[in-house]
Order: structure tokens, then C-alpha cells, then sequence
């Protein structure tokens, strides 16, 4: 099966810099997104990494390591409206149009 | 705005009743999607439609009946819910093929009693 284990929460300041782990256990890997979701929101995507190494857009970026089936979402100085849910996906190797998703990392951010 | 709308944005509902939720999208998709979000749970998909054929049914109950009469809308019919049914029923959509890049919309948040 296919699984995404990520940290329920991370707390951060205002300006810092925070970093969010995915691990991910896939029988086939098709490349890792990233999705943002306010409290009563709808999810949005970010960013996505099909490759080895990092994706900069803007305050945020995504790393993906392959070997290690590993990657993170990056957030640099840190803004109050960035407290929101991240989930990151995967597609589901037997189906194309099935994304997976993990249970999501809480961001409070604090002033 | 993701260009995905949904209607109704709450929900309150007896198990007895029939209620349908309604999602559209104006972006131009081929494929939809239904998801349900818990509480302290991943999303979990329910269907799949591309180009209005359905294409994966993620074991989801029989008293939960989607319809994709086009490309831009889908229809969540639901009958005879459980309290455990209680949930963000999301929707979303996006370009055919792999899709890792989804547009969801603001989803219905549902109370059955």
C-alpha cells in the first residue's frame, strides 16, 4: 500500500524560517505535491517535484530526495496568514487521475 | 476563488433524508473529483470522473451516489447517511492525465443528526 507520514504540528515565529518533512512508502512514485489549507478553507496547491532537488517559488520552496523517499516544504520568512494546514501528496501508482494524501501538518505561526 | 464552486456550504441532515450536493467548474477540466475530509484524517478520495466516465470508486458506501452529467458538474447524492458520514465533503477538479496539480472548492460541510 501506500502511505505519508508527516508531523501533526510545528509551531514557528513570525519572520523565521520552517521546514515540513514528508515521508512517503509508494510500490511506484510519480513525484511529490504540496497543497495549503486554511482553517475552513479549500486546499491549494503549491508545489510539485518530480525530480531530485529543490523547487523555489517565491517564500516557499520543495525538496525531494528519491533515495530517501523523502521531501519537505520549506517556508521562509514566515507571515501570520502562512498558519494553515500542509499536506503533501502522491499519485497512486495504479491509477492516474488518484492522488494520496498524508494527514496534514498544522502551522501555527506566532507573533 | 479556485474557479470550483459548491452548494450547499453547510449541510444539516437527518438519516432519513435525500440531499444532493452540487460542485462546478469553470476552468475547463476533464476530471472531478469527491473527497471526504475528517477530522485528524487524510482526505480521502471518493470518485473520480474524467471525461464523465467514472473511473475510480474508492469503496465508498452505496448510500453515497455521485452523477457527472458534463465536464464542469458533479453531484453528490446522499441517502440514509450515518452520523459517522459527519464531514468536509470536498471537491476538485483538474486537467486529464497525471494529476498532480488539483483545484478544489471551498467543499460542504456536512452535519448529519
Amino acid at each position: 500500500g501506500q502511505s505519508l507520514e508527516q508531523p501533526s504540528e510545528v509551531t514557528a515565529v513570525e519572520g523565521a524560517i520552517v521546514q515540513i518533512n514528508c515521508t512517503y512508502q509508494t510500490s511506484g512514485f510519480y513525484g511529490l505535491s504540496w497543497y495549503q489549507q486554511h482553517d475552513g478553507g479549500a486546499p491549494t496547491f503549491l508545489s510539485y517535484n518530480a525530480l531530485d532537488g529543490l523547487e523555489e517559488t517565491g517564500r516557499f520552496s520543495s525538496f525531494l530526495s528519491r533515495s530517501d523517499s523523502y521531501g519537505y516544504l520549506l517556508l521562509q520568512e514566515l507571515q501570520m496568514k502562512d498558519s494553515a494546514s500542509y499536506f503533501c501528496a502522491v499519485r497512486d501508482p495504479g491509477a492516474t487521475n488518484k492522488l494520496i494524501f498524508g494527514t496534514g501538518t498544522l502551522l501555527a505561526v506566532q507573533p | 476563488e479556485t474557479g470550483v464552486t459548491q452548494t450547499p456550504r453547510h449541510l444539516v441532515m437527518g438519516m432519513t433524508n435525500k440531499k444532493s450536493l452540487k460542485c462546478e467548474q469553470h476552468l475547463g477540466h476533464n476530471a472531478m473529483y469527491w473527497y471526504k475530509q475528517s477530522a485528524k484524517k487524510p482526505l480521502e478520495l471518493m470518485f473520480v470522473y474524467n471525461f464523465k466516465e467514472q473511473t475510480e470508486n474508492n469503496s465508498v458506501p452505496s448510500r453515497f451516489s455521485p452523477e457527472c452529467p458534463n465536464s464542469s458538474h458533479l453531484f453528490l447524492h446522499l441517502h440514509t447517511l450515518q452520523p459517522e458520514d459527519s464531514a468536509l465533503y470536498l471537491c476538485a477538479s483538474s486537467q486529464d492525465g497525471p494529476s498532480y496539480e488539483q483545484y478544489f472548492g471551498p467543499g460542504t460541510r456536512l452535519t448529519v443528526t
